[in-house]
């Protein structure tokens, strides 16, 4: 079974800075996902990602695949990005949906 | 609004009780999922439907069993309700290997006492 690990587990940084937030996982995998779970609670999608690298705004999300190691980059942090950054992997082979959860970077931006 | 969306927000319950959550989504998504984020904040699978078939079911008790009365709703009722099913519960829904992932809904904050 994939062991998803996470790094760091809690990131404070000042606005303006360029964050990142680190995830491992152990065996292949058939995607990556990238969530972002806000304050009140709710959890918002930002990526999946299989190889490569995408970028929506001030967002980018890397993968090597061979290094089975992912990165999640925010540019020009802002207050609005504190939450917790959860990555997610689904294993090769597994069910459709068989999201397997690291236990999420808590992100505190101050201004 | 597309969305998913799951109702009650909150849920108080006494030890025993028998209660449901539903999600429903309208975003014509073919998979719909339920899942548990413990106390720690640990999220974890509990179910998924894709086209009304069940297919996962992660070691969850029977007491949570999954309704599905069409592709738009997943229903999570859960029977004899214990202290320890008190938890976040998540619905969520795909589109196969939609390159925009999932969309979750807000959650439901169970409080079993």
């Amino acid at each position: 079974k994939n062991e998803v690990e996470q790094s760091p587990q809690n990131l404070t940084a000042q606005e303006g800075e360029f964050i990142t937030i680190n995830c491992s996982y152990s065996v292949g995998i058939s995607a990556l996902h990238w969530l972002q779970q806000h304050p009140g609670g709710g959890i918002v999608s930002l990526f999946m990602l299989s190889s490569g690298k995408k970028k929506h705004g001030r967002l980018i999300a890397t993968i090597n695949i061979q290094e089975k190691h992912s990165s999640l980059h925010i540019t020009a942090s802002h207050p609005r990005d504190s939450a917790v950054y959860i990555c997610a992997v689904t294993d090769y082979g597994g069910s459709q949906g068989n999201l397997i959860f690291g236990k999420g970077t808590k992100l505190s931006v101050k201004p | 609004d597309t969305a998913v969306s799951q109702t009650p927000k909150y849920l108080v319950t006494q030890m025993g009780n028998d209660k449901s959550i539903k999600c429903e989504q309208n975003l014509g998504h073919d998979t719909m999922y339920w899942y548990k984020q413990d106390s720690k904040k640990f999220l974890k699978i509990m179910f998924s439907y894709n086209n009304k078939e069940l297919i996962i079911n992660e070691t969850v008790p029977n007491r949570f069993s999954p309704k599905s009365p069409d592709k738009a709703h997943l229903n999570l009722h859960i029977n004899s309700l214990e202290l320890g099913d008190s938890a976040v519960y998540f619905c969520a829904s795909s589109q196969g290997w939609s390159d925009l992932g999932y969309t979750f809904g807000s959650g439901t904050r169970l409080t079993v006492v």
